[in-house]
């Protein structure tokens, strides 16, 4: 599985867009990139995960790049609730016979400010 | 629909006494994990079951155990605990394999304490 870099921390304005970003050099091409977050005590929660093309649900947008080696993860309203722990994932598609293991790295910690 | 459920939420246990870690999901998932997460680190999968009546090693099983009793439960044992096992787990379920299915939802977790 392709290693991923996320900065340690990040601050942002309630309202104001979040804007996380992962680097996934090693990526390779039949890898998925995935998003979790885990607010502080509770269990981890998937927010959006893509291959290629950028991706948004309800929750986020995922900008990806052309070369795939990095990647951004948008909250477009960050509200105080946002406030967690963000991990970015980079994991092969399964083969039947393998296993659905997730890599957590250390992830980014984000603070919404009032 | 309350998803992934865990039991206890709290343990407190000496170094030598066992227990068991129970889970259950109510989404008809074929898929479930076990994870550790000690202070300020990210998750490690333990053990995994891909479908009922498979389980599987994660990245440190040692020093634990997993029943896969039906498709909705899956518990972790600890037949001897030691302080080194004091940690939060979580257990998760996923739909199984291929595209769309891979995602992984996660209980609220177990906090145990081993003295």
């Amino acid at each position: 599985d392709a290693k991923t870099t996320q900065p340690t921390s990040m601050d942002c304005a309630e309202g104001r867009a979040a804007n996380l970003p992962c680097n996934h050099s090693t990526i390779s091409g039949n890898e998925y990139v995935y998003w979790y977050r885990q607010i502080h005590s509770q269990g981890p929660q998937y927010i959006i995960h893509g291959l290629k093309n950028n991706e948004t649900n309800e929750m986020a947008s995922l900008i990806i790049t052309e070369d795939r080696k990095s990647s951004t993860l948008i909250l477009p309203h960050a509200t105080l609730r946002d406030t967690a722990v963000y991990y970015c994932i980079v994991r092969a598609r399964l083969l039947s016979g393998g296993y659905n293991k997730l890599i957590f790295g250390a992830g980014t910690r984000l603070a919404v400010h009032p | 629909n309350a998803g992934v459920t865990q039991t206890p939420k709290f343990q407190v246990l000496k170094t030598g006494q066992s227990m068991t870690l129970q889970c259950a999901q109510d989404m008809n998932h074929n898929s479930m994990y076990w994870y550790r997460q000690d202070p300020g680190m990210g998750l490690r999968l333990i053990y995994y079951s891909a479908s009922e009546g498979t389980t599987d090693k994660g990245e440190v099983p040692n020093g634990y155990n997993v029943s896969r009793l039906n498709k909705r439960e899956f518990s972790l044992r600890l037949e001897s605990a030691a302080p080194s096992q004091t940690s939060v787990y979580f257990c998760a379920s996923s739909e199984g394999y291929g595209q769309g299915k891979e995602t992984q939802y996660f209980g609220p977790g177990t906090r145990l304490l081993v003295l």
